[in-house]
Order: structure tokens, then sequence, then C-alpha cells
């Protein structure tokens, strides 16, 4: 079964450093997202991506952070200042994109700031 | 606001017994909701959504308009049943997901 991954598993970067998350979603999925989990809270939204653009983001997402589908199967996030509340793990997913249909998540990125 | 609430961040109960890991949602349209679950050291895997009424691993939730609710239910908990159990929902007019902040299962033998 097809499933959504992502690397690196873990990350560690110094404050003020860009980061790269990369994800490759499931290849028949149209739409794509970034989800992020700070220790012990939600899981919570930051992007959705459809088509090449972005179609929704939430306020964690300002413009610190971008998205980006360099290629026919590589899905991004970049963060280019990090900040230590950045610290935190960081899902990918991806479905067809009708409403009220599944989203399937990737493992996660542990991103720690210093 | 759109908003889901898991009342409990842990639940114990003994194997064998009912389980109900509760989530409420604050949405004034029709939502979708999903239940995921996320084993130790896993992915979010989905376990089950309204919007197709079946049941997976004996658990099954029912959407209640009237009280806002999607309650997870299991008549008999397992050991292999332990894990974190979210509730999201997704509104119309958008395709992300709201969670709520979860409730860990432990199911003691």
């Amino acid at each position: 079964e097809p499933e959504v991954t992502q690397t690196p598993s873990h990350q560690v970067t110094q404050m003020g450093q860009e980061v790269i998350l990369r994800c490759v979603p499931i290849s028949n999925h149209l739409y794509f997202y970034w989800y992020r989990q700070i220790l012990g809270q939600k899981v919570e939204f930051l992007v959705s991506f459809y088509n090449n653009e972005i179609s929704e983001k939430s306020e964690i997402f300002d413009d610190q952070f971008s998205v980006e589908r360099p290629d026919g199967s590589n899905f991004t996030l970049k963060i280019r200042s990090t900040k230590l509340e950045d610290s935190a793990m960081y899902f990918c997913a991806s479905n067809q994109g009708w409403g009220g249909e599944t989203q399937y998540f990737g493992p996660g990125t542990r991103l720690l700031v210093l | 606001a759109q908003r889901v609430t898991q009342p409990e961040k842990l639940l114990s109960v003994f194997k064998g017994a009912p389980v109900e890991l509760k989530c409420n949602y604050s949405y004034s349209g029709s939502p979708e909701l999903f239940w995921y679950v996320q084993y130790s050291r896993q992915r979010l895997q989905l376990l089950l959504r309204h919007i197709s009424r079946e049941s997976i691993k004996g658990f099954t939730a029912d959407l209640n308009k009237g009280e806002t609710s999607f309650h997870l239910k299991k008549p008999f908990a397992q050991e292999e049943d332990s894990a974190m159990y979210y509730c999201a929902l997704s509104s119309s007019g958008t395709y992300k997901y709201i969670f709520g902040t979860g409730t860990r299962l432990k199911v003691l033998a």
C-alpha cells in the first residue's frame, strides 16, 4: 500500500538557520498539507497546497515559512530563519482533495531548534 | 470558530472493559468527522470516519448532531488498542483538519 514518506526523520538546527523538510506524497494525490505538533500540544494545520499554489494557510504560516513542489514527487516545507518555538513534529499529508476525504499522513520529521 | 474538544487526556481501562473516547465539536455547518489513531512511534492512521459508518477493529463512532459529538466506542478493549486517539473535523469550503488534543488510551492487562 502506498504511503507518504518524509525526510529526515530528525533534524537538529541552530536558531536562525534555514531548514527544508521533505515529503513525498502518494503519487496520485492532488492535495498536500503540512501540520505541526509542538510537544504536548495538538496537531495544528499549517498549509494546504494544490495545483502548484497554496490553497489555504493558517496564522502560524507566516513569511518565515514557504512550501514548494520542486518536481513531480517532492513537496517541501522551508523555514527561513528558525526560532526556538519552531521545535515540533512536522507532518506531511496528502489526499485526492474532495471534501471529507481521508488525509494520509507521513511519519513526521522531528525538528529541534537550539 | 471551529473547535474539537477531547476532554480526557488519559483514559485507562482494563482489558475486556468497554471504552468510550469522547469528542465534541463546534461547527455550525455539516462537518466531516474522523478518528485517527497513533500507535507508539508510528504515523497517524485513519481509524474511521463518520461518512462511512463502518466498524474498524471493533470501534464504532456515531455522529450526534444534536449533542455535537462523535464519541468513539468499543465494547471490549484489547491491550493492542493502547495508543493515542485523535478526533478531527473537516468543514465545508476547506480541506484542512482541525484536531482535538488527543486522548491516550491505556488498556491494562
